[in-house]
């Protein structure tokens, strides 16, 4: 039982460059969610998906898309990246029918936009 | 939005206690969590605590919740430099379905 994993750990990227942050979680659970974390300011949340098929917009969606390939896989891609994309990227998990809401992370992608 | 607050450091000696506070303004917060982030990796699950509840204790953690005051402390006991990381404290809300806010995150520096 991984938990959830991620790939890259690390990613250096040209300003405009494209990529695809993968995250996949094999607990079984229903809602995923990628945050990004920024010296100071805690994690914020991007995007979340609810279920399987669904999708919808954190706090700070702009410059970001995500696919919810199946109910483990959850992608955040970055079209044309950007200097104030430079963040640690973290995708997290959890199941709304278990008791509390508690989220699980992966270990982080450390991305660099130069 | 929603605001969670934290002092961002905090220096103990190692065998003293710990107390990480974290304050939060809204009320309708299901549960209250504390998280753990070790330099490198990503944030690991500590404790949490319903709303509805005033203490928590789990071996050496405590935490204490003070609804009136929308106040969460995590108290550590006997310290060890493996404590040592950043803690974050985190809220659900029952009617924001799917969204965690997380406070900035205080970093705890263990003294030998």
């Amino acid at each position: 039982n991984a938990g959830v994993t991620q790939t890259p750990k690390f990613q250096v990227l040209k300003t405009g460059q494209s990529m695809t942050l993968q995250c996949a979680q094999d607990m079984n659970h229903n809602s995923m969610y990628w945050y990004r974390q920024d010296p100071g300011m805690g994690l914020r949340l991007i995007y979340y998906s609810a279920s399987e098929g669904t999708t919808d917009k954190g706090e700070v969606p702009n410059g970001y898309n995500v696919s919810r390939l199946n109910k483990r896989e959850f992608s955040l891609r970055l079209e044309s990246a950007a200097p104030s994309q430079t963040s640690v990227y973290f995708c997290a998990s959890s199941d709304r029918d278990s008791d509390t809401d508690t989220q699980y992370f992966g270990p982080g992608t450390r991305l660099t936009v130069l | 939005g929603e605001d969670v607050e934290q002092s961002l450091f905090l220096s103990v000696r190692e065998g003293d206690s710990s107390v990480i506070n974290c304050t939060y303004t809204d009320s309708s917060s299901t549960y209250l969590y504390w998280y753990k982030q070790e330099p490198g990796a990503g944030l690991q699950l500590l404790t949490y605590i319903f709303s509805n509840m005033d203490m928590k204790q789990d071996q050496r953690l405590t935490v204490l919740l003070n609804k009136k005051d929308k106040h969460l402390s995590l108290r550590i006991a006997d310290t060890q430099t493996g404590d040592s990381a950043i803690y974050f404290c985190a809220e659900s809300m029952v009617d924001n379905f799917n969204k965690f806010y997380f406070g900035s995150g205080t970093k705890l520096n263990v003294k030998p």
